[in-house]
């Protein structure tokens, strides 16, 4: 199955500091998620975006899509050492929306 | 209870044993999920089940038999398996396949095979 791709794998920053983490995809899509990941744990869905969305918000966090490049991105305002976790992408492609295409992740530390 | 629950939490198997690894959810949810994940890779799709149903195979060995009693529960049954089959486990639910719009993941089984 096509995966997606996100960058950078791994982001280093500061408390307080902005975390943006980009994700692309293959092929047309229905909708995609973003996920966290603590270490070890189960993953937990954080924001839906559909594809005939462009911007999303929840909180802390601003979900932009843009279907002519197939990618998304992903950003957390004022970052805290809890948000220290992996994050994944993850597509519901057109025409076939049984399963979802997860990304690679972005691995994210937020130092205090 | 928006909970999806796991068991066990750690799992340290021998190639020759037999084991179960349990998952149940009460939101009413009529798809559940087996994904397995290595470390700092993402989840990879096993196995779903569909009101109760298997609809979705992903060319899972046959070491690995999952089962869905009823539909609050998830279980996969492990024999024979091999040391590459160290992972963590993950069940997921969601309300239906058909809109895959979230997924709720328990936290997993640790598993080792030795």
């Amino acid at each position: 199955s096509q995966q997606g791709e996100e960058d950078p794998q791994a982001l280093s920053i500061q408390e307080g500091e902005n975390a943006t983490m980009n994700c692309s995809y293959k092929t047309s899509i229905n909708n995609l998620q973003w996920y966290r990941q603590n270490s070890g744990r189960g993953l937990v869905h954080l924001i839906l975006i559909r594809s005939n969305e462009r911007e999303k918000h929840s909180g802390r966090l601003r979900v932009t899509l843009d279907t002519s490049k197939k990618s998304s991105s992903l950003l957390i305002t004022a970052s805290r050492a809890a948000d220290t976790a992996s994050y994944f992408c993850a597509t519901v492609n057109a025409g076939n929306n049984r399963k979802l295409i997860w990304g690679l992740g972005t691995s994210l530390a937020v130092n205090p | 209870d928006t909970e999806v629950t796991q068991t066990p939490k750690h799992l340290v198997m021998g190639m020759t044993n037999k084991k179960s690894l349990k998952c149940e959810q009460h939101m009413g949810h009529r798809a559940m999920y087996w994904y397995k994940q290595k470390a700092k890779k993402p989840p990879e799709l096993m196995f779903v089940y569909s009101y109760e149903k298997l609809s979705i195979n992903e060319s899972v060995p046959s070491r690995f038999s999952p089962e869905c009693p009823n539909s609050s529960l998830l279980n996969l049954h492990l024999h024979a398996l091999q040391p590459e089959d160290s992972a963590l486990y993950l069940c997921a639910s969601s309300p239906r396949t058909e809109s895959n719009e979230k997924l709720f993941f328990g936290s997993g089984t640790q598993l080792s095979v030795l």
